[in-house]
């Protein structure tokens, strides 16, 4: 069974940069499968951050694109977000994911990570 | 980008109900790539469906869900006390694999 674990800080200042990683159990990350980030706002409900393949190819929202990096890390099995400049609109609950059959829809969830950004 | 737009955006209804939610795309999302997802708080997203029609491993034969081209619905036959949640659609025909902005069904 695959599973997937997010970690990180839970609190982020104005202006720096929320760094979030996702390891991957039970499976691989070089499996053909897109790996993804979400994150949950009452507000805006479900948002997708963006997607990437084990040999790159990150595909952004545009909505975050200038401000986003994805990269995977094959020898630890786990994949990562960076996002830039961030704000209180930026406070979430952020999700990894795991796609399925070579799509993007998520099959497989982390069980999400409260950011803050607050000074 | 391929919007969609999920409607009602609340629907209260009673255990025991049948619930229909639509989910309109602002283009064709082809091959039928859109999928349904359920979602309580604390917890990760519950895929339902995804090719639009494919119930995932495990989910009970009371969700179905139909759809093609822009129009899409999950229907749930016989409502359970813990089918309520907050549903939504997403497509991943093209990037950004965006999401609708959810119906929250709610015990009436």
């Amino acid at each position: 069974q695959v599973e997937l674990r997010e970690s990180g800080p839970g609190l982020v200042k104005p202006s720096e940069t929320l760094s979030l990683t996702c390891a991957v159990s039970g499976g691989s990350i070089i499996s053909s499968n897109w790996w993804c980030w979400v994150r949950q706002t009452p507000e805006k409900g479900l948002e997708w951050i963006g997607e990437i393949y084990h040999s790159g190819s990150p595909n952004y929202n545009p909505s975050l694109e200038s401000r986003v990096i994805m990269s995977v890390d094959k020898p630890k099995n786990q994949f990562s977000l960076m996002l830039h400049s961030v704000t209180a609109a930026d406070t979430a609950v952020y999700y990894c994911a795991r796609g399925a059959n070579g799509h993007g829809y998520g099959l497989y969830w982390g069980q999400g990570i409260v950011v803050t950004v607050s000074s | 980008e391929i919007v969609l737009t999920q409607s009602p955006g609340t629907l209260s209804l009673s255990p025991g109900e049948r619930a229909t939610l639509s989910c309109r795309a602002s283009q064709t999302v082809y091959s039928n790539f859109l999928a349904w997802y359920q979602h309580k708080p604390g917890r990760a997203p519950r895929l339902l469906v995804y090719g639009a029609s494919t119930r995932a491993a495990g989910i009970p034969d009371r969700f179905s869900a139909t759809g093609s081209g822009a129009d899409f619905t999950l229907s749930i036959s016989r409502l359970e006390p813990e089918d309520f949640a907050v549903y939504y659609c997403q497509q991943y025909y093209r990037s950004p694999n965006g999401f609708g902005q959810g119906t929250r069904l709610e015990i009436k």
